[in-house]
């Protein structure tokens, strides 16, 4: 069945580092991808989305590219801020499928 | 965009109690998703709704779970006798129905902590 991978963690970085969070898939087709982040006490917001390969989805300074040979979606970020601090979580939806497959999130944390 | 809206935000209940929980999507919003999630773990798939259509249950939907959607607008959850394995973050989300692969929207989520 179709599965995603995320990096393990906690996470934690001090302000204005580089981030990279891993995420590889598994599915049939050609998913479309995504990013979401979770902050304390909070639902799941959409960050980034990519519905095909080599796409590069981006907001809020965050960037993943859609790489179909390497089933991947990493999150990157050039330099992170104290209120990047979320858990993040990788998902894919299978074309035509209606149920997000979520991968069990990184916590990060970016200390001053 | 009002965004999706869940209530209550926390409920605490004793093992056996039967709990409903609500959620509003966000208006024009005819497809709206239940996710259920454990402590350090991602969402996991429930059921969906098209309009008032239930069209997909997860085998993680117990004959104790029902859910409902009577109007095509707000939905509910209920989880009749609840045990302990229930304790877990309820999350709705919502999407637009045209097409495939639209982004689904979350709300904040019920808590549920059955003592």
């Amino acid at each position: 069945g179709d599965s995603v991978t995320q990096m393990e963690g906690p996470v934690t970085l001090s302000e204005e580092a580089f981030l990279t969070i891993n995420c590889t898939y598994t599915a049939t087709g050609y998913p479309s991808l995504f990013w979401y982040v979770q902050y304390p006490g909070e639902g799941l917001q959409l960050l980034l989305k990519a519905t095909k390969a080599d796409d590069k989805g981006s907001n809020k300074g965050f960037e993943a590219t859609y790489r179909k040979e390497t089933t991947s979606f990493h999150l990157e970020k050039g330099s992170v801020q104290v209120s990047d601090s979320a858990v993040y979580f990788c998902a894919l939806l299978r074309w035509g499928a209606q149920k997000l497959v979520f991968g069990q999130g990184t916590r990060l944390t970016i200390n001053p | 965009d009002t965004g999706v809206s869940q209530n209550p935000r926390h409920k605490i209940t004793k093992r056996g109690q039967n709990v409903t929980f609500r959620c509003d999507p966000i208006s024009e919003h005819n497809r709206l998703y239940w996710y259920r999630q454990t402590l350090g773990q991602g969402p996991e798939f429930l059921t969906y709704f098209q309009n008032e259509a239930q069209l997909e249950k997860s085998r993680l939907l117990s004959d104790r779970f029902s859910a409902e959607r009577p109007k095509g607008s707000f939905s509910t959850l209920e989880i009749q006798r609840t045990e302990q394995g229930d304790s877990a973050m309820y999350l709705c989300a919502s999407s637009r129905g045209q097409g495939d692969n639209q982004p689904q929207h979350f709300g904040d989520g019920t808590r549920l902590s059955i003592l």
